[in-house]
């Protein structure tokens, strides 16, 4: 099947601290992955989309210089959340495909943040 | 407009019996597909199945089936023979276009399914 990785998976930090997640797609390559937040009890907002070898594409509303992403190979994206502050904790959930447009995007096990 | 609707946000069924989740969407595309995902308490999100919009039958994967009413722009799921495992919430979404920029997907706001011994 399709693995996609999320790495650390709780992060509880201070205020001001730049916080890295990493999601890693195990057994395939992705060109494209995606980053989501998830407030409790609701749903997933996508943030941006992460194009390997090229910049991201942010969604509306999103501060790109805020939340960093990198994709540096088509195995990793990086997304670093700088200066986070309380406003930033939420629940980060990375994305991949792996094939075609008919198959489903895998996700990551998701990364709780919590700012102190 | 919303493009994905879940229009029960919490619901309750009898474990063994079969339940449906209601899900309605709005495209103008005429390629499209329609997923649902699964996330436990624990935050993972996991897919369950998938419908294409020129799919003429309806998507089927184990307990899971997808009653695809393309004139109605509906996609429920039907989970039949509840397990208590199946509490969580579901989310249904959708991917536009057959190559979208990204193709990205859009989510509803989720329905909470709780399963009664």
């Amino acid at each position: 099947g399709a693995v996609v990785s999320q790495h650390p998976s709780r992060v509880i930090c201070k205020s001001g601290t730049s916080v890295k997640i990493e999601c890693r797609s195990l057994d395939f390559q992705a060109t494209t992955m995606f980053w989501y937040r998830q407030f409790p009890k609701q749903s997933l907002m996508l943030m941006a989309t992460s194009n390997e070898g090229s910049k991201a594409t942010y969604e509306q509303g999103v501060e790109k210089d805020k939340f960093l992403i990198n994709h540096a190979s088509l195995t990793l994206s990086t997304l670093t959340v700088t200066s986070a502050h309380p406003e930033d904790s939420s629940f980060y959930i990375c994305s991949a495909r792996k094939g075609g447009a008919t198959q489903p995007q895998h996700f990551g096990d998701g990364t709780r943040l919590s700012i102190l | 407009a919303q493009k994905i609707t879940q229009t029960q946000p919490g619901m309750f069924v009898q474990e063994k019996e079969a339940v449906t989740l209601d899900c309605t969407y709005d495209t103008s595309d005429q390629s499209y597909g329609l997923f649902w995902y699964k996330q436990p308490s624990s935050g993972e999100m996991i897919f369950l199945i998938y419908q294409g919009s020129y799919d003429e039958q309806n998507a089927t994967e184990g307990r899971y089936s997808l009653n695809f009413q393309k004139a109605r722009k509906s996609a429920n799921l039907v989970i039949s023979a509840s397990q208590l495992g199946d509490s969580a919430m579901y989310f249904c979404a959708m991917r536009e276009g057959q190559n979208n920029a990204g193709n990205m997907l859009t989510f509803g706001g989720g329905t909470r399914l709780m399963v009664k011994p």
